[in-house]
């Protein structure tokens, strides 16, 4: 079944404790991209990448890493997560770019105390 | 002022009824997406559109470039389309990065 896959669905962290959700697709995407949905604020883009070894920063990167070292696999890093981090984090693919249909992950719940 | 505008913010109706969502937008944009969520869920492309017109079932997506503004109608609409539709454009002023509006949130009463 062609999918975005999340993990994990839900996190609790605390202030400084790095860590990793990872992004998986299945359908040979070039185009990869991570938001954040926060209430009263709606959807932000936080960085995206058109191809492999390519990212450019979105709307809200600071805090972020990201890296694309192989097509299927866009992992956001969070060196050292702040409470401000907290929201739902959404992965999202697209055949070639951001101007194409969008596929989303089921979203990552991430709370950081 | 948010680049991406939706009117309305809440949208309750009957069953039956017909829907219709806009969003305007202030960038150049190559493309356009509707995006359906549903309470607790996760994110599903309704649409994507650069030009004109595009249906799908009992959904119905149109765009005006000229006038920078797009709707999304729903037709004989149901309780199980209850859920937040967003707008987003993948703008060409701000090196194909996508903006989002801040949703409408649809309740259809049975």
């Amino acid at each position: 079944e062609a999918q975005v896959t999340q993990n994990p669905r839900y996190l609790i962290t605390v202030t400084g404790k790095k860590l990793t959700v990872t992004c998986s697709q299945n359908m040979n995407h070039e185009y990869m991209s991570w938001y954040r949905q926060d209430p009263g604020l709606g959807l932000r883009q936080i960085y995206y990448s058109m191809n492999v070894e390519v990212t450019d920063k979105g709307d809200v990167p600071e805090g972020y890493k990201v890296s694309r070292k192989e097509k299927r696999n866009f992992p956001l890093i969070l060196e050292s997560p702040s409470p401000n981090q907290t929201s739902l984090y959404f992965c999202a693919s697209s055949p070639w770019g951001a101007n194409e249909k969008l596929f989303f992950g089921s979203g990552t719940q991430l709370s950081v105390l | 002022k948010n680049e991406v505008e939706q009117s309305p913010q809440n949208l309750t109706a009957q069953e039956g009824e017909f829907i219709t969502i806009n969003c305007s937008y202030s960038v150049g944009i190559s493309a356009l997406h509707w995006l359906q969520q549903h309470p607790g869920g996760g994110i599903v492309s309704l649409f994507m559109l650069s030009s004109g017109k595009k249906k799908h079932g009992r959904l119905i997506a149109t765009i005006n470039i000229q006038e920078k503004h797009s709707s999304l109608h729903i037709t004989a609409s149901h309780p199980r389309d209850s859920a937040v539709y967003i707008c987003a454009v993948t703008s060409l002023d701000r090196d194909d990065k996508i903006i989002f509006g801040k949703g409408t949130r649809l309740h259809i009463l049975p």
